[in-house]
C-alpha cells in the first residue's frame, strides 16, 4: 500500500531558486492538502484542494503555488525560495466524508 | 481565528505513572484529532473524536472530547517508555470533509524508566 507519497524527502535550495514538492496518493481521495511544520510547532495549512481543478488557500499560503490537474497528484511549488521557507512539509489526503486523514512521510527542505 | 492550545508543552514522567494532556480550542468544532509524532517521522493517527462526550481508548491512551467546554484530553495510564513522543491535537474547522486542520503546538512527552 503506497498511501501518500512525497518526493523528494530531502532538498537543499539556494535563496531565489524555485522547486516543486511532489505529492501523490493512490487511494482515490478527493481531498488533499499541504502543511508545513517548523521546529517546536504544530503543522500549519498552506493550501488545500477538494478535487481536481479546485484549490484554495490555507493559513500560510504566501510564497507557494499549487495546482490539481488529477485526483492523484497535488504538487506544491515554491516560486522563489526564501530562508523562511526552511521547514518540513507534509502532504495529506482524505476521502470525502472520511474521518481518517493520511499523511505522507514528509519533505525536509532547507533554503540557504 | 481558531486557536488551539495544548498544555503542558513538555512533560517528563516516570514509567507507571498517569498523566493528562489538555487541548483547548477557541471556536466551535465537533471534529478533533490526536496524533503522535516520533522524531523525524510523519504523524500517526491516534484518535478521531466526532461528538460531544466522545471517548476513545487504545491501550494505555484514552481521549475524550467536551465540545461545550472546547476541551479535549489525552490520558496516559501507567506510562511505558514506548509512549515517548510528541503528541498533537488538531481541530477541524472546515466544512465537513473539507479538512482544514489547526494544530496545537504539541506536547513533548518523555517517559523515564
Amino acid at each position: 500500500n503506497a498511501g501518500v507519497t512525497q518526493t523528494p524527502k530531502f532538498q537543499v535550495l539556494k535563496t531565489g531558486q524555485s522547486m516543486t514538492l511532489q505529492c501523490a496518493q493512490d487511494m482515490n481521495h478527493e481531498y488533499m492538502s499541504w502543511y508545513r511544520q517548523d521546529p517546536g510547532m504544530g503543522l500549519r495549512l498552506i493550501h488545500y484542494s477538494v478535487g481536481a481543478g479546485i484549490t484554495d488557500q490555507g493559513e500560510v499560503p504566501n510564497g507557494y503555488n499549487v495546482s490539481r490537474s488529477t485526483t492523484e497528484d497535488f504538487p506544491l511549488r515554491l516560486l522563489s525560495a526564501a530562508p523562511s521557507q526552511t521547514s518540513v512539509y507534509f502532504c495529506a489526503s482524505r476521502r470525502p466524508r472520511g474521518n481518517t486523514i493520511y499523511f505522507g512521510e514528509g519533505s525536509w527542505l532547507t533554503v540557504v | 481565528e481558531l486557536k488551539v492550545e495544548q498544555n503542558p508543552l513538555f512533560l517528563s514522567m516516570q514509567e507507571g505513572k498517569n498523566y493528562t494532556i489538555y487541548c483547548n480550542y477557541s471556536t466551535t468544532s465537533d471534529r478533533l484529532y490526536w496524533y503522535r509524532q516520533d522524531p523525524g517521522k510523519s504523524l500517526e493517527s491516534l484518535f478521531v473524536l466526532l461528538s460531544n462526550g466522545a471517548v476513545k481508548q487504545e491501550g494505555r491512551l484514552m481521549a475524550s472530547l467536551d465540545t461545550k467546554a472546547r476541551l479535549s484530553t489525552l490520558h496516559i495510564t501507567a506510562a511505558v517508555h514506548d509512549l515517548s513522543a510528541t503528541y498533537f491535537c488538531a481541530v477541524d474547522y472546515g466544512d465537513f470533509g473539507n479538512e482544514k486542520l489547526t494544530f496545537g503546538t504539541g506536547t513533548r512527552l518523555t517517559i523515564i524508566p
